[in-house]
């Protein structure tokens, strides 16, 4: 069971280019997330999505757009990078219901330059 | 929004030592997870707990959700149990986690 899985691990990206962050899980799991974390700070939501075709806004989404075409994907697209965008992206996923667990993917790391 | 608040910001101990990480969160919540970030950036689950007591070796847990705090005990601490410690809650049904700034440990030995 791989779990959650980001791609890339690393990268830097120059200030105006755009790019997408992958997110996959493998276990059937309704409810993802993604979510950055900036030097010294707690993690801050960006985009989630409840299913396939549904996603909504969190806390931080401006600079970002999500979609969710299948049960398993959830990538993050980034438009006209931007130095703020400079952060660790984790994406997450868990059993829909009140009282489940969370899982995390194990980061991106995003320089713009 | 519920706000979560960790203390203390910054922990630094000797190898063998004990301690207490605490979690305050300022409103009901349906559950409660803490992590550990390693020094690598990954973030390991430690407990999912929304109420009572758990232990997991030299971890254990433990929430009380009507006063609204959890406490995680880390007993005979090792270095490799330096990193950041996160709590993390969930209000509503779309799960979203809410985390505090985290709790810094450094074991020195």
């Amino acid at each position: 069971n791989a779990g959650v899985t980001q791609t890339p691990k690393f990268r830097i990206l120059k200030i105006g280019q755009s790019m997408t962050l992958q997110c996959t899980q493998d276990m059937n799991h309704n409810y993802m997330y993604w979510y950055r974390q900036d030097p010294g700070m707690g993690l801050k939501l960006i985009y989630y999505s409840v299913g396939a075709g549904i996603t909504d806004k969190g806390e931080v989404p401006n600079g970002y757009n999500v979609s969710r075409s299948t049960t398993e994907d959830f990538p993050l697209r980034l438009e006209l990078a931007a130095p703020s965008q400079t952060s660790v992206y984790f994406c997450a996923s868990r059993r829909q219901g009140l009282n489940t667990e969370a899982f995390f993917g194990q980061g991106t790391r995003l320089t713009v330059v | 929004g519920i706000q979560v608040e960790q203390s203390p910001p910054d922990l630094i101990l000797q190898e063998g030592a004990n301690s207490t990480l605490r979690c305050n969160f300022s409103d009901s919540v349906n559950n409660l997870q803490w992590f550990h970030q390693n020094p690598w950036g990954q973030l390991i689950n430690l407990f999912y707990i929304p109420s009572g007591t758990k232990q997991n070796g030299r971890l254990s847990a433990t929430t009380v959700a009507t006063e609204r705090y959890s406490l995680l005990y880390i007993s005979s601490s090792q270095t490799t149990d330096s990193g950041v410690y996160f709590c993390a809650v969930v209000q509503d049904n779309a799960g979203k986690s809410t985390f505090g700034d985290g709790t810094t440990l450094t074991v020195k030995p």
